[in-house]
């Protein structure tokens, strides 16, 4: 079975400063790696995710991530944080093996506080 | 069309009533996926439905009764709940069993009183 670790429950940064939000997966076949963010009483929002290729991918608003084998880690980063994306943010894994119909498995997600 | 709609947005609930959540995409995917997020933790997954069979169910009790009636509608039936079952109930859609472009609707906030 597959498993996601967010270290970090809660990280709070000042505006304009760069971010890192840790994810770090259990698997013992491949996988398929993604970043949600969630914003107070909203559903989930795709950030980025891997599935295959360059081991590092990025969002349209200046989010990335980079997925590391041997590691076992698909950390998120941002160089310059906006008030405006003070969120939840979920690591989530998705299994080669079934399909993407085994569905997402979360971590326990990440709240992000921007500081003014 | 690129949304998945899910309806209602909020719902209270007594313990014996009989509701249904409903969701509902037209971007062609062939599975979808009903989750149960409570406050402050990640979405759990409950139903997965793919081409129309229920294909997971991750031991949820018989009080939540899923239901596909085609490919572009999802159903959660609601009998019988108690008040620890509210929660945010969110539905997903992804392309097939080999794609893995999850689509989240905006969820259902259910109270159970």
């Amino acid at each position: 079975a597959q498993s996601v670790t967010q270290l970090d429950s809660q990280v709070p940064v000042f505006e304009e400063a760069p971010v890192e939000l840790r994810c770090n997966y259990s698997s013992s076949v491949s996988v398929y790696l993604f970043w949600y963010v969630q914003y107070p009483n909203q559903g989930l929002q795709l950030l980025l995710k891997y599935l295959s290729g360059s081991t590092l991918v990025e969002s349209i608003n200046g989010f990335e991530a980079e997925f590391n084998k041997s590691q076992t880690s698909f950390h998120l980063r941002k160089p310059s944080v906006h008030i405006s994306d003070t969120a939840e943010y979920f690591c989530a894994v998705s299994v080669g093996s079934g399909g993407g119909a085994d569905g997402l498995t979360f971590g326990k997600g990440t709240h992000l506080i921007i500081q003014p | 069309d690129t949304e998945v709609t899910q309806t209602p947005k909020h719902l209270v609930m007594g313990m014996t009533n009989k509701k249904s959540l409903k969701c509902e995409q037209h971007m062609g995917h062939r599975a979808m996926y009903w989750y149960k997020q409570k406050a402050k933790k990640p979405p759990e997954l409950m139903f997965v439905y793919s081409y129309e069979k229920l294909s997971i169910n991750e031991s949820v009790p018989s009080r939540f009764s899923p239901e596909c009636p085609n490919s572009s509608l999802l159903n959660l039936h609601l009998h019988a709940l108690q008040p620890e079952d509210s929660a945010l109930y969110l539905c997903a859609s992804s392309l097939s069993a080999a794609n893995y472009g999850y689509t989240f609707g905006s969820g259902t906030r259910l109270t159970v009183v």
